[in-house]
C-alpha cells in the first residue's frame, strides 16, 4: 500500500523566514506527486505536479522539487497570506485504486 | 474558482434524517472523488467515479452512498445521520486517477 508522509506537521515562521516542507513516500513506481494548499474550511487548492527525480515547479514564493524518495515544498521569503495547510499526494498504481495523501503541513507565517 | 460546483454550501439537520450533495465537476473531467474532513481531521476519501462507474472505493460507511449520471455529475446520499457525520464534505473532479485533483467549495453538514 502506498505511504505519505508529511513533516513537519506544523511549522511557524516569521515573514521572510525562508523554509522547506518535506513529502517522503513509498510507492510501488511512482507515477507523479501533486501539492496542494488548502485554506480553513475551504477545499484544497491545487499547486503542482511533479513527475520525474530531479523536477521543480516553481509558482510565486513557492518551489517544489522532487528526489526518488521525497518531495520538498520550499517557501522563500514567506508572507502572512501564505499561511495555510500544505497537502502531498501521490496517483494510484492502478486505476482502481484511490489516491493517497499525506496528513499535511500547517504552515503559520506571522508578520 | 476551481470550476467543480457543489451544492448545499450549507446543511443542517437533525439524527436519522436523510440528505443529498450535488456536485458538478469541471467541464471534461470525467471522475468525481467525495472526501470528508471532520474539524481539524485531515482528508478522508470515501468514493471515485469515473464515467458512471464505481473506481475506488474508501472508508466509506454502508449508510452512504453515491452515483455519477451521465450528464457527470455526482451526488453523495446519507442517510441514518448520527452527530459524528457533521464534517464537510468535498467533490473533486480530475481528468482521470493519474490526474491532478479540482476540488469544490465544500458543503458543510450539521447534524442536531
Amino acid at each position: 500500500e502506498d505511504q505519505v508522509t508529511q513533516s513537519p506537521e506544523a511549522l511557524r515562521l516569521q515573514e521572510g523566514e525562508s523554509s522547506s516542507l518535506n513529502c517522503s513516500y513509498t510507492v510501488s513506481g511512482l507515477r507523479g506527486l501533486f501539492w496542494y494548499r488548502q485554506d480553513p474550511g475551504k477545499g484544497p487548492e491545487f499547486l503542482f505536479t511533479l513527475y520525474s527525480a530531479g523536477e521543480e515547479k516553481e509558482k510565486e514564493r513557492l518551489k517544489a522539487t522532487l528526489t526518488k524518495k521525497e518531495s520538498f515544498l520550499h517557501i522563500t521569503a514567506p508572507k502572512p497570506e501564505d499561511s495555510a495547510t500544505y497537502l502531498c499526494a501521490v496517483p494510484p498504481r492502478g486505476g482502481y485504486q484511490k489516491v493517497t495523501f499525506g496528513t499535511g503541513t500547517k504552515l503559520q507565517v506571522i508578520p | 474558482d476551481s470550476g467543480v460546483t457543489q451544492t448545499p454550501k450549507h446543511l443542517i439537520t437533525a439524527t436519522g434524517q436523510r440528505v443529498t450533495l450535488r456536485c458538478s465537476p469541471r467541464s471534461g473531467d470525467l471522475s468525481v472523488y467525495w472526501y470528508q474532513q471532520s474539524l481539524d481531521q485531515g482528508l478522508q476519501f470515501l468514493i471515485q467515479y469515473y464515467n458512471g462507474e464505481e473506481r475506488a472505493k474508501g472508508n466509506i460507511l454502508e449508510r452512504f452512498s453515491a452515483q455519477q449520471f451521465p450528464d457527470l455529475h455526482s451526488e453523495l446520499n446519507l442517510s441514518s445521520l448520527e452527530l459524528g457525520d457533521s464534517a464537510l464534505y468535498f467533490c473533486a473532479s480530475s481528468r482521470d486517477s493519474d490526474y491532478e485533483q479540482y476540488f469544490g467549495p465544500g458543503t458543510r453538514l450539521t447534524v442536531t
